[in-house]
């Protein structure tokens, strides 16, 4: 079973609806959890984290955390086409240490189609 | 916030030769920083930890001696493809976290390097 799953997609919208993105983990003890946006060729780049149960929101991004049935999820309002992209879940098991590494999902392929 | 500088950007090399990346973190320091390899349409997977002052960390399946991760500053970490081979050829990306930020602050990425070897 893999740590970190995720539908890899791909998943399409259209713009301006909303892009609901899934991830589920292995690890109950898990305690961080972020969302990275990668396009194409390029390196992730940060979107969101969060620690606590319940929502996050930041603009038209809202991370989702359910620890008790283990998932994560990502939903971006009033999607637009700049938001297709490959979205990485990511989490970080409980510490054991600062230099615990995350471990990544597979990525959804998202596509906003004008 | 926090930016993480690699370089190159781009790289291609003939096949038996050596390449080196580096890594650095620009306006924070990080004792540990971290480099991932991702070949087209997968994921990233995590190749080394790479530790301030000692020994990297190698993810299994991964040879030590091949990809040589030297951590000599608080600043910079390099990685070093040695007698690179055309199936080396991928997208390395490297990240790093302040280590002011404790367990849960998120990882910052480098831009990443694309090695092509030929």
């Amino acid at each position: 079973q893999k740590e970190v799953e995720q539908n890899s997609g791909p998943l399409s919208v259209p713009e301006g609806a909303i892009a609901s993105l899934n991830c589920t983990y292995s690890d109950r003890g898990s305690q961080s959890f972020f969302w990275y946006r990668q396009y194409s060729g390029k390196s992730p780049e940060l979107i969101m984290f969060i620690y606590s149960n319940g929502d996050k929101e930041d603009g038209r991004f809202t991370a989702q955390l359910n620890k008790a049935s283990q998932y994560v999820s990502l939903l971006i309002r009033d999607s637009q086409p700049s938001d297709s992209a490959t979205y990485l879940c990511a989490v970080r098991e409980r510490a054991r240490g600062s230099a615990r590494q995350l471990t990544f999902g597979s990525g959804t392929q998202l596509t906003v189609l004008p | 916030g926090a930016v993480v500088s690699q370089h190159p950007s781009r790289v291609i090399c003939k096949s038996g030769t050596s390449v080196k990346i580096e890594c650095r973190s620009l306006d924070f320091q990080a004792t540990t920083m971290f480099w991932y390899r991702q070949f087209p349409k997968q994921s990233l997977m995590l190749m080394a930890t790479s530790n301030e002052g000692s020994k990297a960390t190698y993810e299994q399946g991964v040879e030590k001696d091949k990809f040589l991760i030297n951590h000599a500053s608080l600043t910079l970490s390099t990685l070093t493809v040695t007698s690179a081979h055309p199936e080396d050829s991928s997208f390395y990306i490297c990240s790093a976290r302040p280590s002011s930020g404790g367990g849960t602050s998120p990882l910052h990425f480098g831009n990443g390097t694309r090695l092509t070897v030929t």
